[in-house]
């Protein structure tokens, strides 16, 4: 079976701070996603890769970059961290068919100091 | 654009009672996938069931949900709810039509108690 791995799995920074999470998965699934969850919200999406090196904006992208140099990864930049923020940033990946679950990794859970 | 519409916020219920927790969805596509995740507390969702035939039941450990595309709604149901289904439940919708992100409801919070 595959896996989905983030890292890093917590993650401290400071206000003002450029943050990157990574993501890499060994399923070959085409389309990867990165969420943000904050705690008694839904999921909301950031940023998703259809194929290798494509990048398309979610419904949250501004304050984030992203990157799908390989098929097997998607990393996700913070520009710039907020102060006091708190959040889970899930990643995901599926199939590009729309028949096909997304299966989500263990998260990255951020704290802003 | 798409839409997935769930059952707001906290359902609460005693251990033993059935659970309903409501998904109805739009899409202009004739195809669509519907699918529910469960999320307990500190983990990831995962997938619980899915579902692209009409009017067909599917089941997974103990829930169970019918696409009915006529009503564009696919509930989750168990007949006797446990303690361990305190989770966060979404349900989500993918199409054949080319837009490649899934759409996800808002979640609805389930907590059993004795």
């Amino acid at each position: 079976g595959g896996i989905i791995t983030q890292t890093p799995k917590f993650l401290i920074g400071q206000e003002g701070q450029k943050l990157t999470l990574k993501c890499q998965q060994n399923f070959n699934h085409d389309t990867m996603y990165w969420y943000r969850q904050d705690s008694g919200k839904g999921l909301r999406l950031i940023y998703y890769s259809i194929t290798e090196n494509d990048l398309q904006k979610g419904d949250l992208s501004e304050g984030y970059d992203a990157s799908r140099e390989k098929k097997s990864s998607f990393s996700l930049t913070v520009t710039s961290a907020q102060k006091n923020e708190m959040a889970v940033f899930l990643c995901a990946s599926s199939y590009r068919e729309g028949n096909q679950a997304p299966l989500f990794g263990e998260g990255t859970r951020l704290s802003v100091l | 654009g798409d839409s997935v519409t769930q059952t707001e916020g906290l359902v609460t219920l005693t251990e033993g009672l059935p659970v309903m927790l409501n998904c109805t969805y739009q899409t202009i596509y004739s195809n669509p996938f519907l699918f529910w995740y469960v999320q307990h507390l500190n983990e990831s969702p995962r997938l619980l069931l899915k579902s692209f035939t009409d009017n067909k039941r599917t089941e997974h450990q103990g829930f169970h949900a019918t696409l009915h595309k006529s009503s564009s709604s696919f509930h989750l149901q168990k007949s006797s709810a446990q303690l361990s289904d305190s989770a966060l439940y979404y349900c989500a919708l993918r199409t054949s039509g080319g837009n490649y992100k899934p759409t996800f409801g808002k979640g609805t919070s389930l907590v059993v108690h004795p």
